[in-house]
């Protein structure tokens, strides 16, 4: 079936450097792709739309300086985190829609702490 | 605007009893989509079910089963004669179709004990 992967499934590190996490459709094509945070013991909160060959619409609240996301191709898309901070640290998932009206896939997630 | 309610934060049962985590709704559309998630400590997300605004029907699937009563917007779940493997934290959740964005509800955690 359809899968949704996402990379890299965790990663570490300093506070000030950019973190890119990527998001694939293995074997469908995605104009639209999901980004979600959640923190610790929280809720899954959507913070961004991807779109495919336009700009990203971001939820209230989320800055599209720090979360920049771009969606390349129908298969990728990539969120990059800019200068982490420590308050960034969280678990992130992605999610994208098929061609057959299926349920939303979810990749994996992407745990990242800033030290 | 919508909202997704789970009130429950966190259930703990023995091994072989059930339990049935609850879920309330509030969407102005006419037209949406439930959906139960589990997400298992490793952190991916297990589609469960999904059911439409105009199918009220009760569904069972092994030990899993749903009640959606659209008359109290509410959506629940239950695990019957439940397993250790059933831990996990369980998200209930709303859409306006059945691809788009989700609006999730805080989730519930589910501890199994033998």
């Amino acid at each position: 079936g359809a899968v949704v992967s996402q990379h890299p499934s965790w990663v570490i590190c300093k506070s000030g450097t950019s973190v890119k996490i990527e998001c694939r459709s293995l074997d469908f094509q995605a104009t639209t792709m999901f980004w979600y945070r959640q923190f610790p013991k929280q809720s899954l909160m959507l913070m961004a739309t991807s779109n495919e060959g336009s700009k990203a619409t971001y939820e209230q609240g989320v800055e599209k300086d720090k979360f920049l996301i771009n969606h390349a191709s129908l298969t990728l898309s990539t969120l990059t985190v800019t200068s982490a901070h420590p308050e960034d640290s969280s678990f992130y998932i992605c999610s994208a829609p098929d061609r057959d009206n299926s349920p939303l896939h979810f990749g994996n997630g992407t745990r990242l702490t800033v030290t | 605007a919508q909202k997704v309610t789970q009130a429950q934060t966190e259930i703990s049962v023995v091994e072989k009893e059930d339990v049935t985590l609850d879920c309330v709704y509030e969407t102005r559309d006419t037209t949406y989509y439930l959906f139960w998630y589990k997400q298992p400590p490793s952190g991916e997300l297990v589609f469960l079910i999904r059911r439409n605004s105009f199918d009220e029907q009760n569904e069972i699937s092994g030990r899993y089963s749903w009640n959606f009563q659209k008359s109290t917007s509410s959506f629940n779940f239950t695990i019957t004669a439940s397993q250790v493997v059933d831990s996990a934290v369980y998200f209930c959740a709303l859409n306006q179709n059945s691809w788009g964005k989700f609006q999730f509800g805080a989730g519930t955690q589910v501890v199994v004990t033998p």
